[in-house]
């Protein structure tokens, strides 16, 4: 069965440092992993998709099929960052969109 | 925001009493998801729907029913609610199994 680990609950760094969010799968197929925020009073929006291999307000994701991992990486924090953020799975298969536990990145001043 | 509505969006209900919370879309989606949303245990999946009346578990099922009439709405029962079932429901829909998923606002609810 597919499953999403993020191993960091909280994460904590200093403006303009480089922020790295883990996400790590198991699947045996051929995954469609995404990203997804939830900032403070407001819905859960898609951030970024590995299809796609674009950057979105700074952030970039690769798939590592070697280590299972679809990490998310931002080079420069800044405070607009702070939120929680949930890496997915698309089992395609089964057409379910599983998620991870979640990481609240807060970007302090 | 995409056109996607739960009801209510708050609600207090005793232990024992039958729940149901509603998901609504106007964009005519073939897929719609109901998570939970718990600290420490991020969003776990419910139940979804793949086409009205067609419909399966996800990893949490037990305790929850769901029923799809019609494309635009995705029922979700609590037959007998418990303690455990106090958390925020989030709805989500998918035009298909490669687009993007929209989510609702979501229904706090507490079982006491």
């Amino acid at each position: 069965a597919q499953r999403v680990t993020q191993p960091e609950k909280l994460l904590s760094v200093f403006k303009g440092a480089p922020v790295e969010l883990k996400c790590n799968y198991s699947y045996s197929g051929s995954p469609e992993l995404f990203w997804y925020v939830q900032y403070s009073r407001q819905r859960l929006q898609l951030l970024l998709r590995h299809i796609s291999r674009e950057s979105i307000k700074g952030f970039t994701a690769d798939l590592n099929k070697g280590e299972t991992s679809f990490h998310l990486k931002k080079p420069f924090a800044q405070e607009e960052d702070s939120a929680m953020y949930y890496c997915a799975l698309r089992d395609q298969g089964a057409q379910k969109l599983v998620f991870g536990q979640g990481t609240r990145l807060t970007i302090n001043p | 925001d995409a056109g996607i509505t739960q009801s209510p969006r708050h609600k207090v209900t005793e232990t024992g009493t039958p729940v149901t919370l509603r998901c609504h879309q106007t964009e005519n989606h073939r897929y719609m998801y109901w998570y939970r949303q718990d600290p420490g245990h991020g969003l776990r999946l419910i139940h979804y729907s793949y086409g009205v009346k067609d419909t399966d578990k996800g990893e949490v099922s037990d305790g929850y029913s769901v029923s799809r009439s019609k494309t635009e709405d995705f029922l979700l029962t609590l037959e007998s609610a418990t303690s455990s079932q106090t958390s925020v429901y989030f709805c989500a829909i998918s035009e298909s199994v490669t687009s993007e998923a929209f989510f609702g606002q979501g229904t706090r609810l507490t079982v006491v």
